[in-house]
């Protein structure tokens, strides 16, 4: 009865590295989002995905930043070249359906360090 | 377009009542409540339809005022299990097919023994 999974927990990169990090959503949700989780700030949108479809990427910083959700395996979030603003904890939260009404369970986010 | 929540921040002692309030100036279809210890993931608690409608279980209630585009949630006799950042989350009415919510400012909730 698996939650949602994200890996890593804490992942640290160099400044100008690639980052990749991983979400599993819950059994039965074919419906994924990607928060970023400012510390002492609230959690922003940055995309909405179903498998091999973006539907909203109203959110993501439009260079460097990319997502995908294939038909087999998890959601992918990368970020290219990455820079000290980056860090941040970064959540991915799934649901059955994409309706409004639907809760979104969260997974325990992966933390990303830049030195 | 960010909800404000308000207060910011609230320190209760153990069985104290509580009330977080969610305001936004745009037509919401929904508001989803969520509670977040440090370091955790966020954690559901309920979702709140346009209609205007109360929801609650155990200790812990929401009511939605599509009037004025405002949700409130009620924390009743305060246990210290109830302590974290408490967000709200909203969709737009008209928001098409896209599920993501806005997430207010938070209030962050204390309840001391």
């Amino acid at each position: 009865n698996a939650g949602v999974m994200q890996n890593p927990r804490h992942l640290v990169r160099r400044r100008g590295q690639e980052a990749r990090l991983r979400c599993s959503p819950m059994k039965g949700h074919s419906h994924v989002y990607w928060y970023r989780q400012l510390p002492e700030e609230g959690l922003k949108f940055m995309v909405y995905l179903q498998k091999e479809n973006i539907i909203d990427e109203s959110g993501m910083p439009k260079e460097r930043f990319s997502a995908e959700f294939p038909k087999e395996g998890p959601s992918i979030l990368r970020i290219q070249q990455v820079v000290r603003g980056d860090s941040a904890a970064y959540f991915c939260a799934s649901s059955p359906r994409g309706q409004g009404a639907q809760p979104q369970h969260f997974g325990d986010g992966t933390r990303l360090s830049i030195l | 377009q960010q909800p404000v929540q308000s207060p910011q921040a609230v320190i209760l002692r153990e069985g104290e009542d509580a009330v977080i309030n969610c305001s936004s100036s745009k037509a919401l279809y929904s508001v989803h409540w969520y509670r977040q210890k440090h370091g955790e993931a966020p954690i559901f608690l309920m979702i709140l339809l346009k209609g205007g409608e109360q929801k609650g279980h155990d200790k812990i209630s929401a009511s939605f005022n599509e009037k004025k585009q405002q949700s409130s949630l009620y924390l009743t006799a305060s246990q210290l299990s109830y302590s974290g950042t408490y967000f709200c989350g909203t969709s737009l009415l008209g928001g098409g097919a896209t599920n993501k919510l806005i997430f207010g400012t938070g209030t962050l909730l204390a309840v001391q023994p």
